[in-house]
């Protein structure tokens, strides 16, 4: 596709549950981001990654969020046991070029809405 | 303090008017700003970046940059009711980090 594309949509989970949500970024796009937003907030970063390799995962709010990126492409943020905080959109991000690049540019994709009841 | 600060509005101008938005950061060393525009519902998209001080214009949209005084500000001329929207203003820190402020409500109103 031409976007980043995210999956699923909408989500809604029970506390409790495991959820993953995926991110498939531009095609051929070395750098990849997730960020989380609450209603009526900015975008707060989550975890970057450079290729397959997870460079900065210091934004993720505790040890129930994972990501990865194995092949480099596609990328999963999983969040095990979730609670009521956790209900938020998950934006996935990426650029072409490395990170800090001049003139690079981050695409968002439209989010996942996870809402934990 | 937060990192990138913006007042959350709405602010609310006539058609046709300039709207002007701000934005003010804590990290000194930043060199890179962006001005993001979000439709309700929507994911953020592009606008302006900007690196140097001064003023940079595309089309009906300003950004200025005054890195003394840590301010970075978007003006958009001839606003319209499509101009309606959240306007999230991004700071890059470090090489990857884009921090984002909670944004501004911007209301054209016909």
């Amino acid at each position: 596709g031409a976007g980043v594309s995210q999956s699923p949509r909408y989500k809604v989970a029970k506390r409790g549950q495991d959820v993953a949500l995926r991110c498939d970024p531009i095609s051929g796009h070395v750098s990849l981001f997730w960020y989380q937003q609450a209603l009526g907030q900015g975008p707060e970063f989550l975890t970057y990654f450079q290729n397959e390799a997870q460079l900065d995962k210091s934004g993720l709010p505790s040890d129930r969020f994972f990501a990865e990126r194995p092949e480099g492409s596609v990328s999963t943020l999983k969040i095990q046991r979730t609670q009521q905080e956790d209900s938020a959109v998950y934006l996935c991000a990426s650029s072409l070029a490395l990170a800090g690049s001049s003139g690079n540019t981050i695409y968002f994709g439209e989010g996942s809405w996870l809402t934990v009841v | 303090q937060k990192e990138v600060e913006q007042n959350s509005g709405p602010l609310s101008v006539p058609e046709g008017a300039i709207a002007s938005l701000n934005c003010t950061y804590s990290d000194r060393g930043s060199q890179s700003f962006f001005w993001y525009r979000q439709y309700s519902g929507k994911s953020p998209e592009l606008i302006m970046s900007i690196y140097s001080n001064g003023d940079k214009e595309d089309g009906r949209f300003t950004a200025q940059l005054n890195k003394a005084s840590q301010y970075v500000s978007l003006l958009i001329r001839d606003s319209q009711p499509s101009d309606s929207a959240t306007y999230l203003c991004a700071v890059r820190s470090g090489t990857y980090k884009y921090i984002f402020g909670t944004g501004t409500r911007l209301k054209v109103l016909a």
